[in-house]
């Protein structure tokens, strides 16, 4: 089945540094999507990504859809203490078939922010 | 407002028990499904739902079992037949081909 393989598995930075964080895949996904996991909480989504090459902006976070389309990354600009939590990219592959509208998710990024 | 409400947040049954985890939305969302993450793990699919009365099994389904009676709802059993039930369970919901998941805050089960 599909596979997303999400690195790093956690970041430990200083508060105000940069963040970079990204997934790749085997397979071809139609949209990418980036959610954050606060402690003891469901994810939460950031941003989506619908075509190949977008890069789309949501306040410090920057996110873009592999020309492949196999791969996306999240950055994260300036980070502050309550950026912690956990990271998950997620890909959807094409219609039809018994996996239509089945996200498939990276295993996640556990990032630690010190102030 | 409209939602998606995972109930009860914190559940401790002892081991043998059968124990089931509800889940509804209001959202009129067609499809529903149901993940475990164990700690700093990733989100593994037990089973999903695309439409009410159908479901299908995910990448981890033995020792679960679900139904889905009615669009809003799709409550998680967790039998004794699963070996290692101690987990955060998560609910979510979408409509298919649209944004993505709208997740619940999870129940986190401890069975001791």
């Amino acid at each position: 089945g599909q596979q997303l393989n999400q690195s790093p598995q956690s970041m430990f930075i200083q508060e105000g540094e940069d963040v970079s964080m990204n997934c790749t895949s085997s397979s071809i996904f139609n949209t990418w999507l980036w959610y954050k996991q606060d402690p003891g909480e469901g994810p939460v989504l950031l941003i989506a990504l619908y075509k190949a090459g977008e890069l789309t902006s949501n306040g410090r976070l920057t996110a873009q859809f592999g020309i492949t389309r196999k791969d996306s990354f999240l950055n994260i600009s300036a980070s502050i203490p309550s950026d912690v939590g956990i990271y998950f990219c997620a890909g959807r592959g094409n219609a039809g078939g018994t996996s239509y509208g089945k996200l498939t998710f990276g295993q996640g990024t556990i990032l630690t922010v010190h102030p | 407002d409209g939602g998606i409400t995972q109930s009860p947040k914190y559940l401790f049954r002892k081991e043998g028990q059968n124990v089931t985890l509800s889940c509804e939305q209001n959202l009129n969302h067609d499809a529903m499904y149901w993940y475990r993450q164990d700690p700093g793990q990733g989100l593994r699919l037990i089973y999903y739902s695309q439409i009410v009365n159908d479901f299908q099994k995910g990448d981890i389904a033995e020792g679960y079992s679900v139904s889905r009676e009615k669009k809003e709802s799709f409550p998680l059993t967790v039998t004794s037949a699963q070996k290692n039930p101690t987990a955060f369970y998560l609910c979510a919901s979408s409509i298919p081909d649209t944004i993505g998941y709208t997740f619940g805050s999870g129940t986190r089960l401890t069975v001791v």
